[in-house]
């Protein structure tokens, strides 16, 4: 299964504080994509790695892809409350597309 | 611009009944996919269109799940019996163009399906 796997599946921290989520895949990939889903706005797309990037930034969010190691991380500079959600990592090759099995991230305020 | 829209929201039925889902894609969208989320879990691609061609549907399980696109806009998903293991939130996404997972895709608010 090309589906990634995102570490670690629950995270709390302190609103200001920093949130690192971390996403595995196991082959080849055209792109990787991170998704936001909480019960207030669905899922939500946050952002777009292409293969032959390295690093990312939007915002507050900062993503790197590190294709020698299948792996992706997504860093969320001083979170907010709002920012209380799940954060899934998806894949894509060709026609298809994977999503992780999500990072529960918790912000207390 | 409107979103994704999606009906019913949720969806309670016995085992081995119908259900249809119906999702209305973002104006000018052409590619529609149909996603299976179940609870603790990353959402699962079932069928990918674009426009009103199928593009992927290997992981839809075809003996009781169908799903079409007429006119290239609005699609319906159907179960044909449902089996307890299909609940599930049954999420519609659209992207501007072709290529799954090459665009970002916009997604309708889902339809939760309970099957008892």
């Amino acid at each position: 299964s090309q589906q990634g796997e995102e570490d670690p599946q629950a995270l709390s921290i302190q609103e200001g504080e920093n949130a690192t989520m971390n996403c595995s895949y196991k082959t080849s990939i055209n792109n990787l994509q991170w998704y936001r889903q909480n019960s207030g706005r669905g899922l939500v797309h946050l952002i777009l790695i292409r293969s032959n990037e390295r690093e990312k930034h939007s915002g507050r969010l900062r993503v790197t892809l590190d294709t020698s190691k299948k792996s992706s991380s997504l860093l969320i500079t001083a979170s907010r409350a709002a920012d209380t959600a799940s954060y899934f990592c998806a894949t894509g090759l060709g026609n298809q597309f994977y999503f992780g099995t999500g990072t529960s991230l918790t912000v207390i305020p | 611009e409107a979103g994704v829209a999606q009906s019913p929201r949720y969806k309670i039925i016995e085992k081995r009944q119908s259900v249809a889902f119906w999702c209305n894609p973002i104006s000018g969208h052409a590619t529609l996919y149909w996603y299976q989320q179940i609870l603790g879990q990353g959402p699962k691609l079932l069928i990918q269109f674009q426009n009103n061609g199928v593009v992927d549907d290997s992981q839809l399980p075809k003996d009781r799940f169908s799903a079409e696109r007429l006119k290239g806009v609005d699609s319906t998903l159907k179960i044909q019996p449902a089996k307890l293991e299909d609940s599930a939130v049954y999420l519609c996404a659209s992207s501007l163009d072709g290529g799954v997972g090459l665009n970002e895709q916009f997604f309708g608010p889902g339809t939760r399906l309970t099957v008892l």
